[in-house]
């Protein structure tokens, strides 16, 4: 059976910190891994990453993926009171079904 | 270029009662999925529509369909409502299906918070 799975599963740390999210999966045919923020409704996308070894990096964030180990982290630096959130990571496959299959996310609350 | 849209946004019913979920995606999206997500279960996939026909559907039973219509707006329905039924109902939208070596990603409207009493 198809799973993703996210550690720790919750979080608390100071602004100014530095953070590691991790996620790690077991899929057929993987296609792509992808990073949501979700706040208060909608997740927001972060990352696509399909590639072994490379990073995605936008500001404070940047991600990257090791297709060997099958696993992924997402990285923040500089914690900020406005990055509390939960993380979302998604696998998504080359069936072609439109199907993400999600972790169950990482609370992370940055305090001031 | 506005993002999907949900409604309801929030919608109160009672156990045995039926309810209709409506998504607008993006302008020029075709492919439609819908997502469950409770505390316990967290984000679980409902089914996929593109081109107006259903081409994936999750681990969900029967009382649980949608469909879309030509201008890519999807519907879904919940009939016989179950207390576990309470969830946060997301819309997500892409231009086409999720495959191939494109970069194409999903993008996730408001939600729909539905409590079933």
């Amino acid at each position: 059976e198809d799973k993703v799975v996210q550690s720790p599963l919750s979080l608390v740390v100071h602004e100014g910190d530095t953070v590691t999210l991790n996620c790690s999966y077991e899929v057929t045919n993987f296609r792509s891994l992808l990073w949501y923020k979700q706040e208060k409704k909608a997740p927001t996308f972060l990352f696509m990453l399909t590639s072994s070894g490379i990073e995605k990096k936008s500001g404070r964030l940047s991600s990257i993926l090791d297709k060997k180990e099958l696993f992924s982290i997402l990285n923040i630096t500089a914690t900020q009171t406005g990055d509390s959130a939960v993380y979302l990571c998604a696998v998504d496959r080359s069936s072609n079904t439109g199907k993400l299959i999600f972790g169950q996310g990482t609370t992370l609350q940055v305090k001031p | 270029k506005a993002g999907v849209t949900q409604t309801p946004r929030y919608l109160i019913k009672t156990r045995g009662q039926q309810v209709t979920l409506s998504c607008s995606p993006i302008s020029g999206h075709r492919s439609v999925s819908w997502y469950q997500q409770t505390p316990g279960q967290g984000l679980q996939f409902l089914f996929e529509y593109f081109s107006e026909t259903q081409r994936n559907k999750g681990n969900f039973p029967g009382r649980f369909s949608g469909r879309q219509f030509s201008n890519s707006r999807s519907e879904m329905n919940v009939s016989t409502l179950e207390l576990g039924d309470s969830a946060l109902y997301l819309c997500a939208s892409s231009l086409r299906p999720l495959a191939g070596d494109s970069q194409e990603t999903q993008y996730f409207g408001p939600g729909t918070r539905l409590l079933v009493l």
